[in-house]
């Protein structure tokens, strides 16, 4: 069976700082992976997905992710992160067969900004 | 504006009563979702439709019901054999391809009086 791991349950950054999320996954297969934004109370936003090709994959708000096979993980990455980004954030894997059964998501990781 | 629409955004239980939490979506997807979440927990899957009039178990399925009679609609009840109902509800809808993320709606809290 897929699942995911995020090894930090908090991390917390300066603001201006660079932000590193990590995920690691197990799937025996290709795997379909997403990063996933939630704010209190809301519902998840989708920052970047993985498919296929290219290993490092842009996103929205200005957020990285690179799929690394040999270490079956794939870390959000941030340059310099904003007061704006403090949330809770879910690594997700989905069944190359259609993901129709739904996503197995990480427990997620809490970011705290620092001013 | 195309989306998913969950509602109460707050709802309460008393024991031994079954309640209904809505879920809408006019993005023309096939495949719909309900997930729980508990603090630190992530999300863990209830029931999953690729189809109308048909579902199937997801994870934690055991206290909880839902149906699809309608393209556009997937309700979950969470009925009375549930015994520890409180948590945050998230209903997702997709296209059903494999290539495609799920999309969120703004979840239902549901609270035990």
């Amino acid at each position: 069976a897929q699942s995911v791991t995020q090894p930090d349950i908090h991390i917390t950054v300066s603001e201006g700082a660079s932000l590193e999320l990590r995920c690691n996954y197990s799937y025996g297969a290709t795997p379909y992976l997403f990063w996933y934004v939630q704010s209190p109370g809301q519902g998840l936003q989708l920052l970047l997905k993985y498919f296929s090709g290219d290993t490092l994959v842009q996103g929205i708000k200005g957020f990285e992710a690179e799929f690394k096979r040999s270490q079956s993980s794939f870390n959000l990455r941030k340059p310099s992160v904003h007061w704006s980004d403090a949330a809770e954030y879910f690594c997700a894997v989905g069944a190359v067969r259609g993901g129709a059964d739904g996503l197995t998501f990480g427990k997620g990781t809490h970011l705290i900004i620092q001013p | 504006d195309g989306g998913i629409t969950q509602s109460p955004k707050y709802l309460f239980r008393k024991e031994g009563q079954n309640v209904t939490l809505s879920c809408e979506q006019n993005l023309n997807h096939d495949a719909m979702y309900w997930y729980r979440q508990d603090p630190g927990q992530g999300l863990r899957l209830i029931y999953y439709s690729q189809i109308v009039n048909d579902f199937q178990k997801g994870d934690i399925a055991e206290g909880y019901s839902v149906s699809r009679e309608k393209k556009e609609s997937f309700p979950l009840t969470v009925t009375s054999a549930q015994k520890n109902p409180t948590a945050f509800y998230l209903c997702a809808s997709t296209t059903g391809m494999g290539n495609q993320p799920q999309h969120f709606g703004d979840g239902t809290r549901l609270s035990i009086l």
